[in-house]
């Protein structure tokens, strides 16, 4: 069964930082690993997905890695602004399956202050 | 277009009503997907379909009923729910195949039920 886990939970930072976020899954047989982002009230926006054969993937001031050894991936996000406040979620594919049921982590919450 | 249309985004029902969730896609997904989420707390898998064929039921209690008419509809009736029920109700869609699916979740539908 895949487990996802990440931190921090919450995160604060001033305008203009580097930050990174972190995901760690338990079942190294994953497909892809994706995130997304979520603002207060709405759907979920994708982001970013990286697939079992890559390292990285890049948009923009974004980039996700992906360790399949190490179980982890993470999000990092370059010069980071107000508007990128949101929740942040990792989530993988459970059951060896490339679509389907989504595992998410329990999200971070990133607070980008002025 | 990678867009998922949601319809309502509210919707209040009594516990004895009959009401009906509706979900779009014209991407030419063939894998469309009911996730429920409550407050603070990730999304969860209910059902899944996959050539507008029932491949998932996370164990939904029966008053839940999916329904997916053709390929680009999808629908969720409701009936004799539960006040615990109240969520957020998404839907997501993606490709089938490969490793590299995406998975593009609508806005969603905040239920109320009283």
């Amino acid at each position: 069964k895949q487990e996802v886990t990440q931190i921090p939970a919450a995160l604060s930072v001033p305008e203009g930082e580097n930050l990174v976020l972190n995901c760690s899954f338990t079942d190294s047989a994953i497909y892809n690993l994706q995130w997304f982002r979520q603002d207060p009230g709405k759907g979920l926006t994708s982001l970013l997905l990286i697939q079992s054969s890559q390292r990285e993937q890049t948009s923009g001031r974004l980039n996700a890695s992906l360790d399949k050894s190490s179980g982890r991936s993470t999000l990092y996000i370059a010069a980071s602004q107000p508007g990128d406040s949101a929740t942040y979620l990792c989530a993988g594919p459970a059951g060896g399956t490339s679509y389907g049921k989504l595992t998410f982590g329990q999200g971070t919450i990133l607070t980008v202050h002025p | 277009d990678t867009e998922v249309t949601q319809t309502p985004k509210h919707l209040v029902m009594g516990m004895t009503n009959k009401k009906s969730l509706k979900c779009e896609q014209h991407m030419g997904h063939r894998a469309m997907y009911w996730y429920k989420q409550k407050a603070k707390k990730p999304p969860e898998l209910m059902f899944v379909y996959s050539y507008e064929k029932l491949s998932i039921n996370e164990s939904v209690p029966s008053r839940f009923s999916p329904e997916c008419p053709n390929s680009s509809l999808l629908n969720l009736h409701l009936h004799a729910l539960q006040p615990e029920d109240s969520a957020l109700y998404l839907c997501a869609s993606s490709q089938i195949g490969f490793s590299g699916n995406t998975i593009y979740f609508g806005e969603g539908s905040w239920l109320t039920v009283v």
